[in-house]
């Protein structure tokens, strides 16, 4: 896989906000995944999304992607104290199973 | 299904000690996985396994650092002897056929 590249670094909302979390990528790819990890906690698979789709939802998540522009958003809605974690994009290119992650962002929902 | 199981959940040990960490991961999952993450390199793979064979070592830092998975249900890491920048969690994940890896814990190691 590839190292995403999660923007912004940081972001801190209000609750009940949205939050929205993109990512960036280099060569083409399988598949894209979205991880959470809360603090001193392991990651958290939150959504896996194929090359073939644009959209897909799970509760309050929505994941874009866009192949021709390498890049996919990750759209947190009516956001919560919970959803305070870092959240990290890794593009699967198939071929290779490992997982290569960035930085991520660091979201701060403040109550 | 109780998940990826790691222990110990934390470690402190002595400059030049054994380490020995331990990960069971979830029946039927056919990868390993083992990283590594501390605040300046963030979450780095050390190696995984396929079917309890390992596929790619290149991310284990030195000969000190050595992983085994004698069967499907068991992996552990060893750092033998361990020194300071080796304090870092250390986390291992399953997944089956390459979709959505299962992230145990971690266990917190601090080596003095």
């Amino acid at each position: 896989s590839q190292q995403g590249e999660e923007d912004p670094q940081a972001l801190s909302i209000q609750e009940g906000e949205n939050a929205t979390m993109n990512c960036s990528y280099k060569t083409s790819i399988n598949n894209l995944q979205w991880y959470r990890q809360n603090s001193g906690r392991g990651l958290v698979h939150l959504i896996l999304i194929r090359s073939n789709e644009r959209e897909k939802h799970s509760g309050r998540l929505r994941v874009t992607l866009d192949t021709s522009k390498k890049s996919s958003s990750l759209l947190i809605t009516a956001s919560r104290a919970a959803d305070t974690a870092s959240y990290f994009c890794v593009a699967v290119q198939g071929g290779s199973e490992k997982l290569v992650f960035g930085k991520g962002t660091k979201l701060t929902v403040n109550p | 299904d109780a998940g990826v199981i790691q222990s110990p959940r934390h470690e402190v040990t002595e400059m030049g000690q054994e380490v020995t960490l331990r990960c069971k991961p979830i029946s039927g999952h056919d990868y390993l996985f083992w990283y590594r993450q501390t605040m300046m390199r963030g979450l780095e793979l050390l190696i995984y396994f396929n079917n309890n064979v390992p596929i790619d070592d290149s991310g284990m830092p030195e000969d000190r650092f050595s992983a085994k998975m004698p069967n499907a249900s068991f992996s552990t890491l060893k750092i033998q002897p361990s020194e300071p920048r080796d304090s870092a969690v250390y986390f291992c994940a399953s997944s089956e056929q390459r979709y959505g890896y299962t992230f145990g814990s971690g266990t917190r190691l601090t080596v003095v």
